[in-house]
């Protein structure tokens, strides 16, 4: 089975809109972080926003924050007032496993392409 | 600061020949981790270091491949012999250990290997 599932190959918003990125993970380990990242185009990989598995609240970084659903095993990420420069491949990530030194396991998923249109 | 920083950022090479990529990790920051991207495969975590010992080669995809870290601020990727599958862009990063989740990104090597 998938550890890290992005069923959206590709999305399209209008500038100044709200886009979710879907993803959902599959672990039996009590302890887990979820993370996102952004790949423009130029090809760098940058974190946008982490959530632990202990964590009450979700996590919010400006204007992403991550819908944290444990139960449904699915941690989606929100952008609120898309603007041009979002445009990108987000990739939804997992990190399995209690803290270093004991082996952790980190998977990524596919990727979402976001357009956002003007 | 500096982030991470990565050498070379292009390569291209003939099969067989030895490759050895280079990361240099943000200051400070105690874990280290090698990425390969491909399209067929996605990202894929190949090794990662805590305290510049190796914690988990696993995604190391074979012997032709191995990694060291001689120290906090230097890790090299290298490959020997290289193969056309070894294609792709790879990516250093790292993270501060008490934070282990936020990995830093460097640019990334993009390998051609003909």
């Amino acid at each position: 089975a998938q550890k890290i599932t992005q069923t959206q190959p590709g999305m399209f918003v209008q500038e100044k809109e709200a886009v979710t990125l879907d993803c959902t993970y599959d672990t039996s380990d009590p302890s887990y972080g979820l993370f996102w990242y952004k790949q423009p185009s130029s090809g760098e990989m940058i974190f946008l926003i982490y959530q632990g598995s202990y964590d009450q609240q979700n996590a919010t970084e400006g204007r992403y924050s991550l819908n944290f659903q444990k139960a449904r095993k699915s941690a989606n990420l929100v952008i609120s007032a898309s603007q041009l420069g979002d445009s990108a491949m987000y990739f939804c990530a997992m990190r399995e496993g209690p803290l270093p030194n004991t082996g952790n396991q980190f998977y990524f998923g596919t990727g979402t392409s976001l357009t956002v249109i003007p | 600061d500096a982030g991470v920083i990565q050498s070379p950022r292009h390569e291209v090479t003939e099969m067989g020949q030895e490759v050895t990529l280079r990361c240099k990790p943000i200051s400070g920051h105690n874990s280290l981790f090698w990425y390969r991207q491909t399209m067929m495969r996605g990202l894929e975590l190949l090794i990662y270091f805590n305290n510049n010992v190796p914690i988990d080669d696993s995604g190391m995809p074979e012997d032709r491949f191995s990694a060291k870290m001689p120290n906090a601020s230097f890790s090299t990727l290298k490959i020997q012999p290289s193969e056309p599958r070894d294609s792709a862009v790879y990516f250093c990063a790292s993270s501060p250990s008490h934070i282990l989740d936020t990995q830093y990104f460097g640019p990334g090597t993009r390998l051609t290997v003909l």
